[in-house]
């Protein structure tokens, strides 16, 4: 079944624990990107990928990283959290582009 | 960059009626236009799409349109049903030529009420 997995689905951290968000797909899609979703603010792209070793920034890039070191994982990496950081996170898979995109579940992200 | 408007953000209709959500991009550049519906508490799905070189794509209920003139596209779902219910979102991209950003809309709640 084609599919995109994000782990973990919830996550409760304090502000300044690095913490990882994972993102895995088995479509063999070349293009990944990960999204913040806030109310009232829709879909914000967060980084995005190509291909591996090629990522690039979307629109709200600041206080995140992100690697692509093989082609079906695009972690998420919050190397200090702060609670403007609490949002729900999604993660995305495609062929080419945002043609035809797979979202994954979300990851509901609390910095407190 | 790109910035896609999407109106309106509240829309309420009857069981039975059409609904129509427009949004508006400003680069010319961007050639495709994917439409997602998002129900409460799952993730966003895509329900249809529409490349810069087609004026209009039908599926059913559910149809896009695209003025590349004026830059604007619209979803129209026709005799709406309770299960349609959702957040719709729009978003705009070079997907088909230039892999890149994505921009999304805001988003529209549509509620369709029995």
């Amino acid at each position: 079944e084609a599919q995109v997995t994000q782990n973990p689905r919830y996550l409760i951290t304090v502000t300044g624990k690095k913490l990882t968000v994972t993102c895995s797909q088995n479509m063999n899609h070349e293009y990944m990107s990960w999204y913040r979703q806030d109310p009232g603010l829709g879909l914000r792209q967060i980084y995005y990928s190509m291909n591996v070793e090629v990522t690039d920034k979307g629109d709200v890039p600041e206080g995140y990283k992100v690697s692509r070191k093989e082609k079906r994982n695009f972690p998420l990496i919050l190397e200090s959290p702060s609670p403007n950081q609490t949002s729900l996170y999604f993660c995305a898979s495609s062929l080419r582009g945002l043609t035809e995109a797979f979202f994954g579940q979300g990851t509901r992200l609390t910095v407190v | 960059g790109e910035n896609v408007e999407q109106h309106p953000s509240t829309l309420s209709v009857q069981e039975g009626d059409s609904a129509v959500i427009k949004c508006t991009y400003s680069d010319s550049a961007s050639n495709y236009f994917p439409w997602y519906k998002q129900e409460l508490g799952k993730r966003p799905q895509l329900i249809i799409d529409i490349r810069s070189n087609v004026g209009e794509k039908k599926d059913q209920r559910i149809a896009v349109t695209l003025n590349k003139t004026a830059k604007h596209f619209s979803l129209h779902i026709t005799e709406t049903q309770p299960e349609d219910s959702a957040v719709y979102f729009c978003a705009a991209s070079k997907g088909w030529t230039n892999a890149g950003k994505s921009t999304f809309g805001d988003g529209t709640t549509l509620t369709v009420k029995p």
